[in-house]
Formats: C-alpha cells, structure tokens, sequence
C-alpha cells in the first residue's frame, strides 16, 4: 500500500524562525511532489510542486527532494503568524493518483 | 487563473433529501475530483473522472452519485445521507488524466460544507 508520512506536530516556532517540515514515502514509482497548505475550516492550497531532486525555492518557501532516500521536505523561512495552518505533503506519479499525508500542524508563535 | 469554483458553499440536508454539490472549472483540466475531509484528517478520494468518464470510484456508498456533464463540470449527487457523512466535500482538477506519466498539479476548489441532520 502506498503511503506518506509526515510528522502530525504540532511544530510550533518563534516568529522569525525557519520551519522545517518532513514527509517521507513508500512508492518508488513516485515522480511528482507537492505541498498544500490548509488553514482550518479551508481547502487546500497548492503552495509548491517539486519533480526533480534537489532544493526549488519560491519566496520564503524551499521544497527539498531526495528520490534516493524518498523524502520530502518543505522549509519556510521567516515564519509568520499567518503561516500556521496545516501543511499537507502529497505524491503522485506514473498513473497513480494523488496520495496525501495526514498533514503537520505548524504554530508561529508571535 | 487557476479556479475551481464550488457551489453551494454550505448545506444542510435531512437523511431523506436529494441534493446536489456542483464544481466547475475552465483550465482544460482533463481530470476532475470528488474528496471527502473529516476535521483533522487528510482529504480522503472519491471519484475521479478522466476525459468525462469515471475512472476510479474508491468503492464510495451509492447514496452519493457522482456525474460529469462536460469536461467542465462535475456533479455529486446525494441521497438519503447519513450524519456520519457529514464532512467538507472538495472538487479538484488536474492538467493531466489519470493514467499520464505526470497528472500535474492538483487544485481545489473552496469546498462544500454538508452538514446531514
């Protein structure tokens, strides 16, 4: 069976710090990578994709992949309060559909 | 403009209701989603449709009744829910089939919050 694991926290950090968040996975196969972000009571929102091994960066935001050890991870620098939500790691790949993680709740404490 | 829009926002139904949870989208997304997500819990899959036909039902109870219209639209029907269905149901769309190499990003609509009495 497919899995994706990630650490249920919550993390909490000072505002300011980097937070860093982890998901490892199961299937081999597994070729797309992603990171959602839900505030409570709210869908899902895309916040990076990643593919390829090695560190993507978008504004404060870095995915890193490592395909060899199957491990994922997202590290948001210089957190802010509005950054605490739930951050859902997600796998796809080769015709297999979207398997989530059961989400890492993140506090940044003002 | 990456929009998936849902309609209603909420609802509340009786066990004994039909009711109708609507999704939308215009990216030319050839894939749809129905989840299901529980407070605290990971979204859970329901349906998915590829190029308009249903491709993988996760062996969803009939009293929810999945329909595609067009590649735009996708439907969920309901039909003498219970409580425990109560949950925030999500539409999703993807650039890729289901079966591609690489489906893409997936993206959310807001969700629709069913309350079952």
């Amino acid at each position: 069976q497919k899995e994706v694991e990630q650490n249920s926290g919550p993390l909490s950090v000072p505002e300011g710090a980097i937070a860093s968040l982890n998901c490892t996975y199961s299937d081999r196969v597994s070729q797309s990578f992603f990171w959602y972000r839900q505030y409570s009571g709210k869908s899902p929102e895309l916040i990076m994709s990643i593919y390829s091994n090695g560190d993507k960066e978008d504004g404060r935001f870095t995915a890193q992949l490592n395909k060899a050890s199957q491990y994922v991870s997202l590290l948001i620098r210089d957190s802010q309060p509005s950054d605490s939500a739930t951050y859902l790691c997600a796998v796809n790949g080769y015709g297999q559909n979207f398997v989530f993680g059961p989400g890492t709740r993140l506090s940044v404490l003002p | 403009d990456t929009e998936v829009t849902q309609t209603p926002k909420h609802l509340v139904m009786g066990m004994t209701n039909k009711k109708s949870l609507k999704c939308e989208q215009h990216m030319g997304h050839r894939a749809m989603y129905w989840y299901k997500q529980k407070a605290k819990k990971p979204p859970e899959l329901m349906f998915v449709y590829s190029y308009e036909k249903l491709s993988i039902n996760e062996s969803v109870p009939s009293r929810f009744s999945p329909e595609c219209p067009n590649s735009s639209l996708l439907n969920l029907h309901l039909h003498a829910l219970q409580p425990e269905d109560s949950a925030l149901y999500l539409c999703a769309s993807s650039q890729g089939p289901v079966g591609a190499s690489n489906t893409g990003e997936l993206f959310f609509g807001e969700g629709s919050r069913l309350t079952v009495l």
